[in-house]
């Protein structure tokens, strides 16, 4: 059963600090997807990756937000520094093509 | 812009029986997907039920079924013979891939509780 995989689940972190989350896709999808969901916001893309390659991360605050996919089985968004606003549940999504993208099951993200 | 509205932001249904959720979309364009996603308390987001703007045939999965009616850009889900593992948040999503687009667009969410 090919499933995205997302760690850390939970982070939980002082202001200031560095934050990575790393995202295993599912094995041969080769668009990856990166999400922020807030309650005020609901999901929102911060950036899309097709054969590695980074295609928009618009969505991103590019002051403090870095997206990247190092090979084709990991995929990581780094925020540095962290602030409390950052503060939501990040998924990552990949699929074969654009239209059909699976979820991994998130990293709830706290900054104090 | 492309928007989708879920006008419902709560519903509750007995087990055993039928709920429908409701979703309408705003589109300037003829060739595009819909889904519904599933996303219980472990905030897995789960794929559902997946409909092509160009078939006319309404989606099934199971128990999950679809209402599209493309003139009137609405999208509903239909479930049957609800089960308590059913109650989760429930979001409505809009994908094209005009204009270089490629993200899904989501609407806010309907939580949906059954009810033993």
């Amino acid at each position: 059963d090919a499933r995205v995989t997302q760690t850390p689940r939970h982070k939980v972190t002082e202001m200031g600090q560095e934050v990575t989350m790393r995202c295993q896709p599912i094995l041969g999808h080769n668009t990856v997807f990166w999400y922020r969901q807030t309650m005020m916001q609901g999901l929102e893309l911060l950036a899309y990756f097709r054969n590695r390659a980074p295609l928009d991360d618009s969505g991103m605050p590019k002051d403090r937000f870095s997206a990247e996919m190092p090979d084709a089985t990991l995929a990581t968004l780094k925020i540095q520094p962290s602030e409390p606003r950052d503060s939501a549940v990040y998924f990552c999504a990949s699929g074969l093509v654009e239209n059909e993208q699976y979820f991994g099951p998130g990293t709830r993200l706290t900054v104090t | 812009a492309q928007t989708v509205t879920q006008s419902q932001p709560e519903m509750s249904v007995q087990e055993a029986e039928t709920v429908t959720l409701s979703c309408t979309y705003d589109t300037s364009e003829s060739d595009y997907y819909l889904f519904w996603y599933k996303q219980p308390p472990s905030r897995q987001m789960i794929l559902v039920i997946r409909q092509e703007a160009y078939k006319q045939q309404n989606a099934t999965e199971n128990r999950f079924s679809v209402n599209f009616q493309k003139a009137a850009k609405s999208f509903s889900l239909k479930i049957s013979d609800s089960q308590l593992g059913d109650a989760a948040m429930y979001f409505c999503a809009y994908y094209d891939s005009g204009a270089g687009s490629y993200q899904l667009t989501f609407g806010k969410g309907t939580k949906l509780s059954v009810i033993p």
